[in-house]
């Protein structure tokens, strides 16, 4: 089956400096990568997503990037603010299954 | 819409007990799961369900299991439940694209379980 790994997982930053998440997969017949941010005690919300026939896709603060090639996407957030804070777990599609990653603590430190 | 809903919240159990945690879409996604989130590992699949009638299981299965008689509706039930069944658990649904094309996966609000 598809293995994510997710790095790091604890980030910390200043608040107004940008953060990156990096996560590889395995399955070259993975086609969607969500990223969703979860608060403390809260469900996953999806953030962003994006297909395997695009390289790139931003709203707003948040971008996410796709090489296939590498097999690897990334999660950057500019400009940081404190209510980015949460746990954000990226997620690799293939056929009828999510495989998640394990999770990236984001602290913002004001 | 509700969305995903999913009972009760917080539930404690003694070992071997058995119960069910009830989960519920009102989306008419077709793909609905149970994922188990536990500290430094994610979101581990159980089981899941591409449609009414039709389930399957997922990397960490056992000693649970699930049903699917109606869209709306998927419970995940614990048949002699273990300290090692600890866990938040989260019901998830989506809708089906053509190709089996990944979408949006709809979490519910999850269930706190501590097996003592």
């Amino acid at each position: 089956g598809e293995n994510v790994e997710q790095h790091p997982s604890t980030l910390s930053v200043q608040e107004g400096d940008s953060a990156v998440i990096k996560c590889t997969y395995s399955d070259s017949a993975s086609n969607y990568f969500p990223w969703y941010k979860q608060e403390l005690g809260k469900r996953p919300q999806l953030i962003i997503d994006i297909r395997s026939n695009v390289g790139e896709k931003k709203d707003q603060r948040i971008a996410v990037t796709l090489n296939k090639t590498a097999k690897h996407f990334s999660l950057h957030i500019t400009e940081t603010q404190p209510e980015d804070s949460a746990v954000y777990f990226c997620a690799a599609n293939t056929g009828n299954q999510f495989y998640f990653g394990t999770g990236t603590s984001l602290t913002v430190i004001p | 819409n509700a969305g995903v809903t999913q009972t009760p919240k917080f539930q404690v159990l003694k070992t071997g007990q058995s119960m069910t945690l009830q989960c519920a879409q009102d989306m008419n996604h077709e793909y609905m799961s149970w994922y188990r989130q536990d500290p430094g590992m994610g979101l581990r699949l159980i089981h899941y369900s591409v449609g009414a009638g039709i389930t399957d299981q997922g990397e960490v299965p056992n000693g649970y299991n699930v049903s699917r008689s109606t869209t709306e509706d998927f419970p995940l039930r614990l048949l002699s439940a273990a300290p090692s069944q600890t866990s938040v658990y989260f019901c998830a649904s989506r809708y089906r694209r053509t190709g089996e094309e990944g979408t949006e996966a709809f979490f519910g609000q999850g269930t706190r379980l501590t097996v003592v």
